[in-house]
């Protein structure tokens, strides 16, 4: 089955240092790869996305790159801020050959708190 | 402006009641997703539906039942069977890949509901 890993938090920093959050899946078929972020007391927004190998997904000063060789998908920023503070879900999807729904499939979050 | 609403946005019930929480949304999706979301576990999947009048069990169906008589609308009833109900609910929706090739499987949330069981 599908499966996603990611580190565990919480990760904390300190405003512009370096934030690396690593992500490895586990896929059949080709899968697209996602980032979504969750505010406190909100749902999930889609933060950034890779369809393909090679792939880079980027928003908000935030990338990742689609690594296949390496199945991983780890969410890098040059520089936080306190108000990235949040949690960050690594997820993929693959669609099935039917053209049915998607049953994405998530890892279990990391927290990101930034401190001034 | 197109989105997925969720509510009440916190609940609160007494053991032994069932509750009912409203997913609508207006972006045209036919599938749509209820997921389970508790500290440190990530969010896990409950039911989903891929059209009207059809759903699926996710991971973990047991003490919930859906519904959905239309497109719109994909509501949660969290029954008295549901051992540890006191969680925070995610509804989310996307279109189905065979009607929109495009689509790349991205979820598109509502911004939740807290339920707390007294």
């Amino acid at each position: 089955g599908n499966s996603v890993t990611q580190m565990e938090g919480p990760v904390t920093l300190s405003e512009e240092a370096f934030l690396t959050i690593n992500c490895t899946y586990t896929a059949t078929g080709y899968p697209s790869l996602f980032w979504y972020v969750q505010y406190p007391g909100e749902g999930l927004q889609l933060l950034l996305k890779a369809t393909k190998a090679d792939d880079k997904g980027s928003n908000k000063g935030f990338e990742a790159t689609y690594r296949k060789e390496t199945t991983s998908f780890h969410l890098e920023k040059g520089s936080v801020q306190v108000s990235d503070s949040a949690v960050y879900f690594c997820a993929l999807s693959v669609g099935r050959a039917s053209g049915g729904s998607y049953i994405p499939t998530f890892g279990r979050g990391t927290s990101l708190i930034v401190h001034p | 402006d197109g989105g997925i609403t969720q509510s009440p946005k916190y609940l609160f019930r007494k053991e032994g009641q069932n509750v009912t929480l409203s997913c609508e949304q207006n972006l045209n999706h036919d599938a749509m997703y209820w997921y389970r979301q508790d500290p440190g576990q990530g969010l896990r999947l409950i039911y989903y539906s891929q059209i009207v009048n059809d759903f699926q069990k996710g991971d973990i169906a047991e003490g919930y039942s859906v519904s959905r008589e239309k497109k719109e609308s994909f509501p949660l009833t969290v029954t008295s069977a549901q051992k540890n109900p006191t969680a925070f609910y995610l509804c989310a929706s996307t279109p189905l890949r065979a009607l929109n090739p495009r689509n790349t499987g991205e979820l598109f949330f509502g911004e939740g509901s807290r339920l707390t069981v007294l």
